[in-house]
């Protein structure tokens, strides 16, 4: 089925270990974007990609690094994971000149650092 | 700053209310405003909204934007316990943003039997 791809969908990691986040999306969308969702915030951009080869800082990027691989897939890095990174993160795509209607989200990654 | 705020922050209705759902908006360069249901999953589309005075209707939702106030509302009428979900709205700026979709914090709305 056609659609934006995140693995894992679970995942623990202790305080100061480093863990990558994957998403990959088959719809040959331009533009990628990683978002978190912490209780009562709705969803926050962290980084986002509007084209292959290009990167951009979102709302709150630190403590994040993004790798825009190749025009499939949309890398997140946490370096050096954090208690305050527990949340739930959204990859996302979209289709520029579609604008909203194009947006397709993956399933999410529940994140706990313990 | 780009703004979006929404109202109220959470709702507990009976079956069969109708419920009206706010959201303000400041953007400097205004696209779209998207409304989304979010049921403990990711998000689906509800709709888009880009000119003003123009009504979105689906089903028992319906949806209107005034650009010149700068707010749209979402309507559900004759709730069902199925509509309780967190709904969120988001403003879609220009190109010069990556079109990322700036969100605010939802609206949670429980519908009782």
């Amino acid at each position: 089925n056609a659609g934006v791809t995140q693995t894992p969908k679970f995942q623990v990691l202790k305080t100061g270990q480093s863990m990558t986040l994957q998403c990959a999306q088959d719809m040959n969308h331009n533009s990628m974007y990683w978002y978190r969702q912490d209780p009562g915030m709705g969803l926050r951009l962290i980084y986002y990609s509007a084209s292959e080869g290009t990167t951009d800082k979102g709302e709150v990027p630190n403590g994040y690094n993004v790798s825009r691989l190749n025009k499939r897939e949309f890398s997140l890095r946490l370096e050096s994971a954090a208690p305050s990174q527990t949340s739930v993160y959204f990859c996302a795509s979209s289709e520029a000149r579609q604008g909203g209607y194009g947006y397709t989200f993956g399933s999410g990654t529940r994140l706990t650092v313990v | 700053e780009d703004k979006v705020v929404q109202s109220p922050l959470s709702l507990v209705v009976h079956e069969g209310d109708t419920v009206t759902l706010n959201c303000s908006y400041e953007v400097t360069n205004f696209r779209s405003l998207l409304w989304y249901k979010q049921e403990k999953k990711a998000p689906t589309f509800l709709f888009m909204l880009t000119s003003s005075g123009i009504e979105k209707k689906s089903g028992r939702l319906s949806s209107i934007l005034d650009k010149k106030e700068l707010f749209s509302i979402l309507n559900i009428t004759a709730t069902q316990t199925g509509d309780s979900a967190v709904y969120l709205c988001a403003v879609l700026p220009g190109a010069n943003s990556g079109y990322a979709l700036n969100f605010g914090k939802g609206t949670s709305l429980l519908v009782t039997p």
